[in-house]
């Protein structure tokens, strides 16, 4: 099975740095995502890491270590729609298994 | 990028009755689709697994006769709520996976009210 832990809370400052982490354990691995949601839409996807390392997407960036099995989402320069759920997810075989998630307010 | 719809967007019904929640995707052939399910403030929960053809793979604690998944086509999943109750309500999402992909599309959501 799997086991996908994030902070449940999180606040920040608008312009500042946040880093929103994920650990996880899972029998099987064929990628982790990382995806926004805000309240009452679909989830939209930021990040897929399957190698470890950093990918870097504009203010957004996502690292992955497997032998550790921790991902961090960092998120630059906040703007206050930033303000959502981050949501960790595990490919493991067939499934895809979403984390705790993380609700991030953006303060002025 | 690909398109996955969900309908209906919202829906009430009334306690002991079924509805039905398709999911299509529109411009790709969706060999696996998922089913979740998420209460207010919560993450999404995996309910099932469903491959195109074959049976649906259901989460443990999931009622597979109360959540009926049919996968007919690679572009339709269905999602059947039989016997509603209050409980049942929440917010529905499917998603979809094109051939080989590890990505996951995903539609807009079912709101789901039952009275």
């Amino acid at each position: 099975g799997q086991n996908i832990d994030q902070p449940t809370e999180m606040t920040a400052t608008e312009g500042a740095i946040v880093q929103i982490n994920c650990t996880y354990q899972t029998s099987g691995f064929n990628g982790l995502f990382w995806y926004q949601q805000h309240a009452g839409e679909a989830p939209t996807f930021l990040s897929y890491n399957v190698l470890d390392g950093l990918e870097e997407k504009g203010r957004f960036s996502s690292f992955l270590s497997r032998s550790k099995g921790y991902s961090y989402l960092l998120l630059k320069e906040l703007q206050m729609k930033d303000s959502a759920s981050y949501l960790c997810a595990i490919r493991s075989f067939q499934k895809l298994v979403f984390g705790t998630g993380t609700r991030l307010l953006v303060s002025p | 990028g690909a398109v996955v719809s969900q309908h209906p967007s919202r829906v009430i019904c009334k306690s002991g009755t079924s509805v039905k929640i398709e999911c299509r995707s529109l411009d790709f052939q969706a060999t696996t689709m998922f089913w979740y399910r998420q209460f207010p403030k919560q993450s999404l929960m995996l309910m099932a697994t469903s491959n195109e053809g074959s049976k649906a793979t259901y989460e443990q604690g999931v009622e597979k006769d109360k959540f009926l998944i049919n996968h007919a086509s690679l572009t339709l999943s269905t999602l059947t709520v039989t016997s509603a109750h209050p409980e049942d309500s929440s917010f529905y999402i499917c998603s979809a996976t094109r051939d080989r992909e590890n990505e996951a599309f995903f539609g807009q959501g079912t709101r789901l009210t039952v009275v």
